[in-house]
């Protein structure tokens, strides 16, 4: 079975501020991840996934992740926030390269402050 | 192109009663997945069409239950309606390719009085 543990349902950072947001998993195969934002009364925008390519992936409006199979890890950054980037934040995994069955986080609510 | 449609966007129902929703994936995806979105729960899956057939199901009782047509589109229901029913129903679709990428519409709002 996959878990997938987000730290922190909610994370508070200044605008220019680094961005980092936690996620942890566990697979009995090796994993697919997946980082999705969720603005207010939306639905979900993939921001970035590892398919067991690189293993730091570049994802859209700045945001990377690095895989790390020693720390079961697969924590969300980017350098500086801005304030569109307060959203709510799920980390995802999946037995398949597609996110078929996407097994989810808690979610972290990140929280800009100018 | 357009993205994953779901109607309606809001409903109200009274516990008991079925409900429907619709989703109109992309054009050109034949895989439709869906996920409800509760405070309690979070994110969790419910099902998963391709080509008309059910290809997964998350761990939900017998009464969600859904469908797919011909040309993709598909329908989720839900039958006797109780309080914990109330969610965001989300629909995803996808061509179910390897490299490919799930994209989600923005929701169906069910709330059960």
């Amino acid at each position: 079975a996959q878990s997938v543990t987000q730290l922190g349902s909610h994370v508070s950072v200044s605008e220019g501020a680094l961005v980092l947001l936690r996620c942890n998993y566990s697979s009995s195969v090796p994993p697919y991840l997946f980082w999705y934002v969720q603005y207010p009364n939306q639905g979900l925008q993939l921001l970035l996934k590892y398919t067991s390519a690189a293993t730091l992936v570049k994802g859209i409006n700045g945001f990377e992740a690095e895989f790390k199979k020693s720390e079961t890890s697969f924590h969300l950054t980017k350098p500086s926030a801005h304030m569109s980037d307060a959203a709510e934040y799920f980390c995802a995994v999946s037995e398949s390269k597609a996110g078929n069955m996407l097994t989810f986080g808690g979610g972290t609510r990140l929280m800009v402050k100018p | 192109k357009a993205g994953v449609t779901q109607t309606p966007r809001y409903l109200i129902k009274t516990r008991g009663q079925q409900v429907t929703l619709s989703c109109s994936p992309i054009s050109g995806h034949r895989s439709v997945s869906w996920y409800q979105q509760t405070p309690g729960q979070g994110l969790q899956f419910l099902f998963e069409y391709f080509s008309e057939t059910q290809r997964n199901k998350g761990n939900f009782p017998g009464r969600f239950s859904g469908r797919q047509f011909s040309n993709s589109r598909s329908e989720m229901n839900v039958s006797t309606l109780e309080l914990g029913d109330s969610a965001l129903y989300l629909c995803a679709s996808s061509t179910r390719g390897s490299t490919d990428t799930q994209y989600f519409g923005p929701g169906t709002r069910l709330t059960v009085l």
